[in-house]
């Protein structure tokens, strides 16, 4: 069955280094998204990377989709203490409901 | 301000009782979802719903339960069916239709049932 699976699991870096986050998948998608959770919070949206594009940035954040491969990237450059948090892609189905599909998600430790 | 409001944000009850949880959006969304997350892991979603009285089952829905009356409004019902029913709950909208679009995220309820 279809789930994006995330590497690592975990992730720990200093304030200004790069951070990147994999998900990977196992059938057709519709659209990927990146969602961000601090603690106990609900998700925020990152970004949003339909299956005909290839790269989005927004911001620190750079997204990228390989169809191909089955697996999309998400990279924060000079990362700040502030984005420690766990990191999830969602897997958009191709059946027109716009349900998502949620990986297990990468936790970030941004250290000062 | 517009966005979602989950209520309460910390919620307990014993085992064997049904319990329903609040979902309130005012971004005039048409879809609107929930979902569980247990410690450590991604979202699962129970129930979804795309326009008012009507609504779907997601991967989890045994032991829960939807209604979708107003398109402001997405309460989950929590039954004793539910055989673990302790955890974190999320409630989310998007624009809704065929086109992909973000969803919103509510704060959460966290529910215990001991």
């Amino acid at each position: 069955s279809q789930q994006g699976e995330e590497d690592p699991q975990a992730l720990s870096i200093q304030e200004g280094e790069n951070a990147t986050m994999n998900c990977s998948y196992k059938t057709s998608i519709n659209n990927l998204q990146w969602y961000r959770q601090n603690s106990g919070r609900g998700l925020v949206h990152l970004i949003l990377i339909r299956s005909n594009e290839r790269e989005k940035h927004s911001g620190r954040l750079r997204v990228t989709l390989d169809t191909s491969k089955k697996s999309s990237s998400l990279l924060i450059t000079a990362s700040r203490a502030a984005d420690t948090a766990s990191y999830f892609c969602a897997l958009g189905d191709s059946g027109g409901y716009n349900k998502l599909i949620f990986g297990a998600g990468t936790r970030l430790a941004v250290h000062p | 301000d517009g966005g979602i409001t989950q209520s309460p944000k910390y919620l307990f009850r014993k085992e064997g009782q049904n319990v329903t949880l609040s979902c309130e959006q005012n971004l005039n969304h048409d879809a609107m979802y929930w979902y569980r997350q247990d410690p450590g892991q991604g979202l699962r979603l129970i129930y979804y719903s795309q326009i008012v009285n009507d609504f779907q089952k997601g991967d989890i829905a045994e032991g829960y339960s939807v209604s979708r009356e107003k398109k402001e409004s997405f309460p989950l019902t929590v039954t004793s069916a539910q055989k673990n029913p302790t955890a974190f709950y999320l409630c989310a909208s998007s624009i809704g239709g065929t086109v992909a679009y973000e969803q919103y995220f509510g704060p959460g309820t966290r529910l215990t049932v001991t």
